[in-house]
């Protein structure tokens, strides 16, 4: 069964930096394509950036709002992905999956989400 | 970036009733090499994460009941629920995966009238 679990969600104050993780199993996370997406509180989904492979150089995107704050990264030997966010701000406050493509070429496998909360 | 953009935002239809729900894109997603549009339709309930109903705009994710359906080509898709059940009250968002940022409609809101 494919699972994908976040953790490391919490309350940081602005400009600081919290990194949080997605610990995946059930299928071959060395060759898949993952992705962050988050969504505040009410709000719709935002994609918020990828990365590929090491066979693919382990390759990054980042959408606009968070490039140059955040980077993703990945342990193939521990099966997790890594978002590191810095210099946060209130607007990242949001519940933050990750997903996948295992069967399909659309994000078919999505975590259950970690809240992180930007406040003072 | 492909801006998506979904109508109505909210909607109200009765048990048995059809819903349809409309996605547009601001550049086309038909990808000329395979003829394939790269639209996804995703449900999300209230506290859950959201699922995968429909990819390449009309092809029904494995387990997804019949009476979702996906059409349309180009910059215009429509997400049709044939006959709404109350299991279907969500939140329902397209996404293109054609480009880099990948991203979503700004969602729509599925009630029992």
């Amino acid at each position: 069964e494919v699972q994908l679990v976040e953790s490391g969600g919490a309350l940081i104050k602005p400009g600081g930096s919290l990194r949080i993780s997605c610990t995946a199993s059930g299928f071959s996370f060395s060759n898949a394509w993952m992705s962050w997406v988050r969504q505040a509180p009410g709000k719709g989904l935002e994609w918020v950036g990828r990365i590929n492979t090491k066979t693919d150089g382990e390759t990054t995107d980042y959408a606009a709002p968070v490039k140059g704050r955040f980077t993703i990264s990945r342990d193939d030997s521990k099966n997790t992905l890594y978002l590191q966010m810095n210099s946060l701000k209130t607007e990242d406050t949001a519940v933050y999956f990750c997903a996948t493509s295992v069967k399909v070429v659309a994000f078919d496998y999505w975590g259950q989400g970690t809240l992180v909360t930007v406040s003072s | 970036d492909i801006v998506m953009t979904q109508s109505p935002d909210s909607l109200a239809v009765s048990l048995g009733e059809r819903a349809t729900i409309n996605c547009k894109s601001s550049q086309s997603l038909l990808y000329s090499s395979n003829n394939k549009n790269y639209l996804a339709w995703f449900q999300q309930k209230p506290g859950q994460s959201p699922k995968l109903l429909i990819y390449w705009a009309s092809t029904r994710e494995s387990g997804v009941p019949d009476r979702f359906s996906g059409s349309g080509s180009g910059t215009d898709f429509t997400l049709t629920i044939s006959s709404l059940q109350a299991e279907d009250v969500a939140v329902y968002y397209c996404q293109q995966y054609y480009g880099i940022p990948r991203t979503f409609g700004q969602g729509t809101k599925v009630e029992i009238k």
